[in-house]
């Protein structure tokens, strides 16, 4: 089967921790992003990779790194600097990173800091 | 980047007809449009894609009208199971880094 793979489904860390989320695919897409979504909102996006090794920040950057070492797997961290990690994440990929191209989404992971 | 506008939520009945229309008045000249739809606690899922005139597949049409300064997603007869967020967006697919911007979409609500 192909397609994006998160995990977990839903992380509890206590404030003050680093935590990483991960993304796999196994579509052989060149571009990667993460997305936050808060309750009853839209998707932001975080960063975006359009090719190994590379990657550029998104909207809201602040608080988050990523590493793009292999073209399967786009790993989030969500650092101790971020002020309200709280939220559902989401992990997508697509043939290249241009706007108009199919993006195909992971099923989430739902992190929960206190 | 293109900005979009459309209804924050409507409502309908089971094997009604929904349209929803979606703003779209900066859209460039190799902007697409397309919609997404999103169920609660997963992903987005793609639905359709356009750039002018009419697009069919087996779930929605999308109707674009000549000026593509908006677009009207249409579900045919509609179940309960296609309540769910439905997200508008409008990008260049020729264009590498030019990201798509998810709004709050329209959230669709279907009553038996």
């Amino acid at each position: 089967d192909g397609g994006i793979t998160q995990s977990p489904k839903y992380l509890f860390r206590k404030e003050g921790q680093n935590v990483t989320l991960s993304c796999e695919q196994n579509l052989n897409h060149d571009a990667m992003y993460w997305y936050r979504q808060d309750p009853g909102q839209g998707l932001r996006l975080i960063y975006y990779s359009q090719i190994v090794n590379d990657f550029q920040k998104g909207d809201i950057a602040e608080g988050y790194s990523v590493s793009r070492e292999k073209k399967e797997s786009f790993p989030l961290t969500v650092t101790s600097a971020q002020k309200n990690p709280t939220a559902f994440y989401l992990c997508a990929s697509s043939p290249t990173a241009a706007g108009g191209y199919e993006q195909y989404f992971g099923p989430g992971t739902r992190l929960t800091v206190t | 980047l293109a900005k979009t506008t459309q209804p924050i939520s409507m409502d309908s009945y089971e094997g009604q007809e929904v349209n929803i229309t979606c703003s779209h008045n900066n859209i460039a000249t190799n902007d697409y449009i397309t919609w997404y739809q999103q169920f609660p606690s997963q992903g987005p899922r793609f639905i359709i894609q356009g750039y002018k005139t009419k697009v069919t597949n087996e779930v929605a049409s999308l109707f674009i009208p000549a000026d593509r300064k908006s677009s009207t997603l249409s579900l045919p007869r509609v179940s309960l199971s296609d309540t769910a967020v439905y997200y508008c967006l409008v990008g260049d697919p020729y264009n590498a880094g030019n990201m798509l911007t998810f709004g709050g979409g329209t959230r669709l609500m279907v009553k038996p």
